[in-house]
């Protein structure tokens, strides 16, 4: 059973592009939780998804970034016109749902690690 | 809102020792509480949760943490540390009161097990 999938592992920017990054979760899971981790920080939660539904975006600023988690295929996180303060780790995490699910433990990827230049 | 505290930056202990990583928390309703473990350039490993029940948690590798309602802990313990231990230590915590709820991490502990 392969654990939560992340790619790419490293992503370069420059100032003003786009980065997309995505995240399949383990299988059977169907709620996916997007983190952000800056240098020697802990982690920030950005956004709770479960299939084709945001439940939780209060920690996602309100401008140039977005997430999706559609029906088929991987979740996405998506910053429009990356600034250099964007660098960071970003963790996907997912877990079971469960009638008590939110307090089921969250199963981590590698991260992606972003570099705006 | 809920918060995490993690009072050590980093914690060195010899291998074969006892070690300790200190966590508190604050949440307004029932405490959720974690501990995650992060090696270099790897996401984080799940060691343990707290939900209800004995205040003595186990988990992984040989370890355990203490829920102390009180003085709103939730330590990381480990009777004897191994080299292999070293890594960054993240507490969390939800508050399980207040229905769909984040993680909140602390920002974590760097721990040194030397031989």
């Amino acid at each position: 059973n392969a654990g939560v999938m992340q790619n790419p592992r490293h992503l370069v920017r420059r100032r003003g592009q786009e980065a997309r990054l995505r995240c399949s979760p383990m299988k059977g899971h169907s709620h996916v939780y997007w983190y952000r981790q800056l240098p020697e920080e802990g982690l920030k939660f950005m956004v709770y998804l479960q299939k084709e539904n945001i439940i939780d975006e209060s920690g996602m600023p309100k401008e140039r970034f977005s997430a999706e988690f559609p029906k088929e295929g991987p979740s996405i996180l998506r910053i429009q016109q990356v600034v250099r303060g964007d660098s960071a780790a970003y963790f996907c995490a997912s877990s079971h749902a469960g009638r008590e699910d939110y307090y089921n433990e969250q199963f981590f990827g590698p991260g992606t690690r972003l570099t705006v230049l | 809102a809920q918060s995490v505290a993690q009072p050590e930056d980093q914690v060195n202990v010899a291998e074969g020792n006892p070690l300790t990583v200190k966590c508190t928390y604050s949440v307004s309703g029932n405490p959720y509480l974690f501990w995650y473990v992060q090696y270099p350039n790897r996401g984080l490993q799940f060691l343990l949760k707290y939900i209800t029940g004995d205040n003595l948690v186990k988990g992984s590798y040989g370890f355990e943490a203490e829920f102390n309602k009180s003085q709103t802990s939730f330590h990381l313990k480990k009777p004897s540390a191994l080299v292999s231990d070293s890594a960054l230590y993240f507490c969390a915590v939800r508050d399980g009161g207040s229905g769909n709820t984040p993680l909140v991490f602390g920002k974590g502990t760097r721990l040194s097990v030397i031989a």
